[in-house]
């Protein structure tokens, strides 16, 4: 069965910083890209960021400086490393995976990140 | 950036209604769109890719069509586990922006 669990969310001062985990299960993690995909409450969904199977990123303008995805294979986890936070970050953060046309078919349940002073 | 705009924003329907969302490009994205439902505190779910192919799963009421700047997601007769909020996604290009949602209510 495959399983994405995030991690890593809480409440962080504007400027700060946040590293939000995902660890997945139940496929062969190093052969799918995987996403970040966030929703401020009440909203809509927002694309974060996406790394590829061979290490490449990619990101919204909304985030890229700011934001940096990474993956490690060998642990079967998603990261995502967010810096200079602002209010508007404010979000459930969720990690999913990649299929062939980059659909998302699979979505771990979110971790809140609350940006405040 | 390619922008989605659904249309409508929110729709009132009944059970054994059919109804239909429609999802436009700000540029042709030939058939890289994808339809997902999302219900109150759950994480999303995929429903269509490839603009009209169903995912496993998921029920036969649900049908996509279209290609280029224009989609549809075609509900045949809405049961009552459908009341959600709809949302298309484009990924034509690396940066896969969503629609602004479809929340669909029961009337």
């Amino acid at each position: 069965e495959v399983q994405l669990v995030e991690s890593g969310g809480g409440l962080v001062q504007p400027g700060g910083s946040l590293r939000l985990s995902c660890a997945a299960s139940g496929f062969t993690f190093s052969s799918y890209d995987m996403h970040w995909v966030r929703q401020a409450t009440g909203k809509g969904l927002e694309w974060v960021s996406a790394i590829g199977t061979a290490g490449d990123t990619y990101y919204p303008g909304s985030v890229k400086g700011r934001f940096t995805i990474s993956r490690e294979n060998a642990k079967n986890s998603l990261y995502l490393q967010m810096n200079s936070l602002r209010a508007g970050d404010t979000a459930v953060y969720y990690c999913a995976r990649g299929v062939l046309d980059n659909s998302l078919d699979y979505w771990g349940q979110g971790t809140l990140v609350t940006v405040s002073s | 950036d390619i922008q989605l705009t659904q249309s409508p924003s929110f729709l009132s329907a009944s059970v054994g209604d059919r109804v239909t969302i429609t999802c436009r490009a700000s540029q042709g994205i030939s058939s890289y769109l994808a339809w997902y439902q999302q219900k109150p505190g759950k994480a999303p779910k995929l429903l269509i890719y490839a603009a009209s192919t169903l995912q496993s799963g998921v029920p036969s009421r649900f049908s996509g069509s279209g290609s280029g700047t224009e989609f549809t997601l075609t509900i045949s007769s809405l049961q009552p586990e459908d009341f959600a909020t709809y949302y298309c996604q484009q990924l034509n290009s690396y940066l896969y922006t969503f629609g602004q949602g479809t929340k669909l209510e029961i009337k």
